[in-house]
């Protein structure tokens, strides 16, 4: 159990298109799921933290009109890249939890690359 | 704040030796979890262990074993008779008792050589 879905697994988009990576948890609710970012040989970085039905929350630094979140249902996330450049090309990794105080489950991980 | 740390950037080792990843944590919860990620060159994220704050005991499992030493605040990885399909970025990561955001350290990148 605990599996959590990604899509795509890799995208190539134009400099100033915009991208939707969907992350989607397979065979439980998820009321929190996690977007983080991981550049090449680097740790994973907490992007924002979402919640069903509300407001994600975003960690600083990280610029929410460019990174949009919505996470509409128990089961789906989405993150939006908009008016994607080169420097967003990177390892965009979603995690799930059933709740605030639960464990999180990990998806794997979608490739961007903006040229 | 919580912290994670790993030292370690980089090792290499030849296959069947041993090694030892650190980890090295500050907190100010009394209540909290550790645990350690393997990521194999695919990317995806696989989960190895989980040990509460209260769990002192150390773990083996196959030839991973876990040392917790609340006393140094350290929560290290050996791995026994390394294998080539071991080599991947080791994460060690830090989660407070009261909600499920998860601080990463820098990872330690093992390398296991015929």
């Amino acid at each position: 159990g605990a599996v959590v879905s990604q899509h795509p697994s890799r995208v190539i988009c134009k400099s100033g298109t915009s991208v939707k990576i969907e992350c989607r948890s397979l065979d439980f609710q998820a009321t929190t799921m996690f977007w983080y970012r991981q550049f090449p040989k680097k740790s994973l970085m907490l992007m924002a933290t979402s919640n069903e039905g509300s407001k994600a929350t975003y960690e600083q630094g990280v610029e929410k009109d460019k990174f949009l979140i919505n996470h509409a249902s128990l089961t789906l996330s989405t993150l939006t890249v908009t008016s994607a450049h080169p420097e967003d090309s990177s390892f965009y990794i979603c995690s799930a939890a059933a709740g605030r105080n639960y464990e999180q489950y990990f998806g794997p991980g979608t490739r961007l690359t903006v040229t | 704040a919580q912290k994670v740390t790993q030292a370690q950037t980089e090792i290499s080792v030849v296959e069947k030796e041993d090694v030892t990843l650190d980890c090295v944590y500050e907190t100010r919860d009394t209540t909290y979890y550790l645990f350690w990620y393997k990521q194999p060159p695919s990317g995806e994220l696989v989960f190895l262990i989980r040990r509460n704050s209260f769990d002192e005991q150390n773990e083996i499992s196959g030839r991973y074993s876990w040392n917790f030493q609340k006393s140094t605040s350290s929560f290290n990885f050996t791995i026994t008779a390394s294998q080539v399909v071991d080599s991947a970025v080791y994460f060690c990561a830090l989660r407070d008792g009261t909600a499920s955001k998860l601080t990463f350290g820098t990872g330690t990148r093992l390398q296991v050589t015929l």
